[in-house]
């Protein structure tokens, strides 16, 4: 079935560092991808999507390519807040599983200042 | 405001209590999802509702117990809870699946 892998956190950045969250998936069709937000004591929210290969999606600083060569939508951001600390969560959907979105684990950013 | 509103946004229950959790929706959604997190484990999918009818379950306990009445609202029904249970419980809804999620601040459950 279809999965999605992100990398492990924690991950602990300095402010103004380049951040890179990797996501990898695996599944049949032509999925969509998203990156959720998710900040402490809150619910998640899309950050970012993209529905084609291709696409880039971007939101905030952030931006995501959508590679079906390599399988990957890996979360990318120039220059990191203190507010960008959240965990972070690769999800991926698709036509044949109906509307069910998929999760990552989930990665906890940190960024001090 | 983000479209999707839970109710309450905590809760604390006895394992012998009956409570429910509220959500609802105003943005025409047609599609309705309860999921779990737990602290160091995956987002659970429990529950999809599409057009008021349960299209998943994914081997949810009995006390558990979800009900959609309209497409606005969904309710997730809870009894004689474990302490296990107490988690973070996230209603979202979509209309179509390339459109992704919109959550609710979720309700956060604690089972004493």
């Amino acid at each position: 079935g279809d999965s999605v892998t992100q990398m492990e956190g924690p991950v602990t950045l300095s402010e103004e560092a380049f951040l890179t969250i990797n996501c990898t998936y695996t599944a049949t069709g032509y999925p969509s991808l998203f990156w959720y937000v998710q900040y402490p004591g809150e619910g998640l929210q899309l950050l970012l999507k993209a529905t084609k290969a291709d696409d880039k999606g971007s939101n905030k600083g952030f931006e995501a390519t959508y590679r079906k060569e390599t399988t990957s939508f890996h979360l990318e951001k120039g220059s990191v807040q203190v507010s960008d600390s959240a965990v972070y969560f690769c999800a991926l959907s698709n036509s044949n599983s109906g509307y069910a979105l998929n999760f990552g684990k989930g990665t906890s950013l940190l960024v001090t200042p | 405001e983000t479209g999707v509103t839970q109710t309450p946004r905590h809760l604390v229950m006895g394992m012998t209590n009956k409570k429910s959790l509220k959500c609802e929706q105003h943005l025409g959604h047609n599609a309705m999802y309860w999921y779990k997190q737990s602290a160091k484990k995956p987002l659970e999918l429990m529950f999809v509702y599409s057009l008021e009818e349960r299209v998943e379950n994914n081997s949810v306990p009995s006390r558990f117990s979800p009900e959609c009445p309209n497409s606005s609202h969904l309710f997730l029904h809870l009894h004689t809870l474990q302490p296990e249970d107490s988690a973070l419980y996230l209603c979202a809804s979509s209309q179509d699946y390339f459109y992704g999620y919109t959550f609710g601040s979720g309700t956060r459950l604690t089972v004493v």
